[in-house]
């Protein structure tokens, strides 16, 4: 079974909209989900990371997840999009001692 | 500046021809791992390590070899290269698991050709 699944390949927003990038999981006992940004030919970049306590957490660059334990939901969000956000965006789920990345989200942020 | 370094950042090679990737991290991390990135498939594990001379194998260990004799450092080794393992690798660190996870520091990439 996957642990992380990441629905949509692309993801298209008129800049200035509120934008979701989807993720849900499937792990045994407490999920720790995360989200990484690529930004073309980089590394990628951590955005922010669910463990415990508040289920809406914020991270970099104005983005913020909501963790859903009944829907095994983690969407990244941002109320307003920028053109420079446009990028890969990977969530990943720990898995034991190993973390299991989705297969990644392109989000075009268009001007 | 904390970084993870990894060399060459460029390497086309032949089949079969053995081929060492470094990887070095200068904030005193436990935890490094190896991971492919392919198109459609993400970003998959190869090896980990928790600490010196702890590796194990991630989702996709077959063909690679790796090593830790050093805290700083974590080579992924390619005994005997083939075109399937052409791909865009990333070696990672963080602070160790044990004490509770952390976020992961990525190094620029290791973009690997074997014709």
């Amino acid at each position: 079974a996957q642990s992380v699944a990441q629905p949509e390949d692309q993801v298209n927003v008129a800049e200035g909209n509120p934008l979701t990038v989807k993720c849900t999981y499937s792990v045994s006992g407490n999920p720790y989900l995360f989200w990484y940004v690529q930004y073309p030919n980089r590394g990628l970049q951590f955005l922010l990371k669910y463990i415990t306590g508040d289920n809406l957490v914020k991270g970099s660059y104005g983005f913020e997840a909501e963790f859903n334990k009944s829907q095994t939901s983690f969407h990244l969000k941002k109320p307003s999009a920028l053109v420079s956000d446009s990028a890969l965006y990977f969530c990943a789920v720990r898995e034991g001692d190993k973390i299991i990345f989705g297969k990644g989200t392109r989000l075009h942020i268009l001007p | 500046e904390a970084q993870v370094t990894q060399n060459p950042r460029y390497l086309i090679t032949v089949t079969g021809k053995k081929l060492t990737v470094t990887c070095s991290q200068n904030m005193n991390h436990e935890y490094m791992s190896w991971y492919r990135q392919d198109p459609g498939l993400g970003l998959r594990q190869i090896y980990y390590s928790m600490n010196v001379e702890v590796t194990d194998k991630g989702d996709v260990p077959e063909g690679y070899k790796v090593s830790r004799k050093e805290k700083r450092n974590f080579p992924l080794i390619l005994e005997s290269p083939s075109p399937n393992q052409t791909s865009l690798y990333f070696c990672a660190s963080s602070l160790s698991p044990d004490r509770g996870w952390y976020e992961q520091y990525f190094g620029p990439g290791t973009r690997l050709t074997v014709t």
